[in-house]
Formats: structure tokens, C-alpha cells, sequence
């Protein structure tokens, strides 16, 4: 099944640093969500993003849909021990609202 | 408000048997969507169901169905089991239209 490209798959930070993690796809989206699963669990909603070019902030979260519909970007700031997990782009199409096309996943480690 | 409920969170079963899934949603949440989770092919959009019809289907064979209860609550059932069926099972609601999903933490399948 399709999967978005999302970029990087991993990576090891420092606590205090800032994360900037992106997905790209060959199709339009209407919304972009961005989700953090730990293990174990399931998906939780970080940030929804409804309009091209909109920016989305959440706490010491921010996102923002791309101009193209194509892509989003989710920047985390000041990261802590507690963002350690697993962070998924979704698309969600003109039709088919629930039918998410979700992206490959960033895996992020923080170190004290 | 409760969230999404999945029962049961782990099963195993032998190939060739069947295994039924169960959903509860979000109250007052119509719209529910399955998702396949595979260290592989990732998140896949199994279907979705609306006011008791599926409204949208993944590319998933026939051996994977579902229905929807007029409380909105959700089954889906796997026949002839396959070792590749070894997944998460994820279950979401959404109120309807371009409502963000939220997943429940769903159910470990095992296939041996």
C-alpha cells in the first residue's frame, strides 16, 4: 500500500534541541495530521491542519501545511525525555475522509 | 470522555482460523475506520463505517470484513487466518466528514 515519504526515519537528539522532521507525497491532500505513538499504544492526534500554507502551533509543537498541498512539516522545540517515540505524517484526501494515507514514520530518541 | 476501546488487546491464533475484532468508539462518534499496522507496510487503511454502511475500503482481500452496530460500535473479523495477518490492529473514530481520526490502542494479532 502507498506511504508517504517522511524524512528522517530516525534520529538521536540531545534534550533541549530542536526537531524538525517533514513529509512529502505525489498527491494532494486536503488536511495533514501529524501523530506520536509510543509503544504499545496507538496513534495520538498531535496537530490538524485544514488550509495550504496554514500554520498550526501546540504548544511546543508547530506545523504547517505546504502551499503545494503536497507536503507539511512538524517542528518540535525545547525537546524532553517524554518525546521519545515514533511520529507519523497522515494525508487525508478530497474523498474518502477516513481513508488516511499515512507516512513511513520518524523514530526520535532524546538524550539527557 | 472515553476514548477509543479495542477488545482484545492481545490475541493468538493458528493459521486457517478466523478472529473477530471488536470497537468501541469516542461517544457520539459515527464514522469508525480499521488500520493494519505492519513494521513493513506500516499504517493501511483497512475500511470505514458510517451509520451502519461501509463508506470507503482499502485494497484488502475479501477474508477481512467488518460491520457496524447502531450504536456505533464496530467489529471486524479476519477468515483464514495467514501468518501475514501478524499485525496491530487499529481501530479510530471520527465524528464524520473531515474530523481528525483518533485511534484506540489496539489489538496485537499473533498468527502461528
Amino acid at each position: 500500500g502507498q506511504q508517504l515519504n517522511q524524512s528522517p526515519q530516525s534520529m538521536f537528539i540531545q534534550e533541549g534541541e530542536d526537531v524538525s522532521m517533514n513529509c512529502t507525497s505525489s498527491s494532494i491532500f486536503n488536511t495533514w495530521l501529524w501523530y506520536k505513538q509510543d509503544p504499545g499504544e496507538g496513534p495520538v492526534l498531535l496537530i490538524a491542519l485544514y488550509k495550504a500554507g496554514e500554520l498550526t502551533s501546540n504548544g511546543r509543537l508547530t506545523a504547517q501545511f505546504g502551499i503545494t498541498r503536497k507536503d507539511s512539516f512538524l517542528n518540535i522545540s525545547a525537546s524532553i525525555p517524554s518525546d521519545v517515540g515514533i511520529y507519523f505524517c497522515a494525508g487525508q484526501p478530497p474523498q474518502g475522509a477516513s481513508k488516511l494515507t499515512f507516512g513511513t514514520g520518524t523514530r526520535l530518541q532524546v538524550t539527557l | 470522555k472515553a476514548g477509543v476501546t479495542q477488545t482484545p488487546r492481545y490475541l493468538i491464533k493458528t493459521r486457517g482460523q478466523q478472529v473477530t475484532l471488536s470497537c468501541s468508539p469516542i461517544s457520539g462518534h459515527r464514522s469508525v475506520s480499521w488500520y493494519q499496522q505492519t513494521p513493513g507496510q506500516g499504517l493501511q487503511f483497512l475500511f470505514e463505517y458510517f451509520s451502519e454502511t461501509q463508506r470507503n475500503k482499502g485494497n484488502f482481500p475479501g477474508r477481512f470484513s467488518g460491520r457496524q452496530f447502531s450504536n456505533s460500535r464496530s467489529e471486524m473479523n479476519v477468515s483464514t487466518l495467514e501468518l501475514g495477518d501478524s499485525a496491530l490492529y487499529l481501530c479510530a473514530s471520527s465524528l464524520e466528514g473531515r474530523s481528525p481520526l483518533h485511534f484506540g490502542n489496539g489489538t496485537r494479532l499473533t498468527v502461528t
